[in-house]
């Protein structure tokens, strides 16, 4: 079975950029996969950040946004503000089902 | 606005099933699929499968066929999630998530609301 992968742990400097993937272990991601982002605090449900690969969910600040880079899935955070703290998630559409990414731990320090 | 309340926390003991509700409200509640998605603690997020709540029809994830059933009562806008043979490493916390649109359109393919999550211990 294909396995999504995410970086396991990244860390940026408040007002710096930051780029997390996601990828396929065999094969590339592209939009036909319709990946999508959520953030996750601790105790709390997901937040939808982005959908369709790039279209921000409504609330969701400008700082994020979504892109396809090489053959992966990316989401990128500009301008890292202490509350993007979080644990963040991709999901691929597989043709059967989803499937997420095992989820990215990002440190704003 | 659109709300999806879940039914609250279980224990259960190894061997016997748990089933989780989520009632929808704000929207046409047999225009959205629903999806079932579940966090072990400390865990990643993992998903389970969904279900039409027009038809009843469902999908669920190959490692979840014959252990989860999920239904729904369109009379109260619930979609039900029933977990059989309940083991040790099914503790987690079940969400439920509606889709963003119809089949047709690419919004099919998110999860846009969520559920506040039903947290399933299983301990004897």
């Amino acid at each position: 079975q294909t396995v999504v992968t995410q970086e396991t742990s990244f860390s940026v400097s408040p007002g710096g950029t930051v780029t997390l993937t996601c990828g396929l272990s065999s094969g590339s991601v592209s939009t036909s996969y319709y990946p999508s982002w959520y953030q996750q605090t601790p105790g709390q449900a997901p937040r939808t950040l982005i959908d369709s690969t790039n279209t921000r969910s409504s609330g969701v600040p400008d700082r994020f946004s979504g892109s396809i880079l090489g053959n992966k899935a990316a989401l990128t955070i500009t301008g890292a503000q202490a509350d993007d703290e979080s644990d963040y998630y991709c999901v691929l559409y597989m043709g059967s089902g989803w499937v997420f990414g095992g989820g990215t731990k990002l440190t704003v320090l | 606005q659109v709300q999806l309340v879940q039914s609250g926390a279980e224990v259960k003991k190894p061997g016997a099933s748990v089933k989780v509700s989520c009632k929808a409200s704000g929207y046409t509640f047999t225009n959205y699929y629903i999806h079932w998605v579940r966090q072990a603690p400390g865990q990643g997020l993992e998903w389970m499968g969904i279900i039409n709540p027009s038809g009843g029809s469902t999908n669920y994830a190959q490692r979840f066929q014959g252990k989860v059933t999920m239904t729904r009562d369109t009379s109260t806008s619930t979609v039900y999630m029933e977990l059989s043979s309940l083991r040790s490493e099914d503790t987690a916390v079940y969400y439920c998530a509606r889709v963003g649109g119809f089949t047709i359109s690419t919004k099919f393919y998110y999860f846009d609301y969520w559920g506040q999550g039903t947290l399933v211990t299983v301990s004897s």
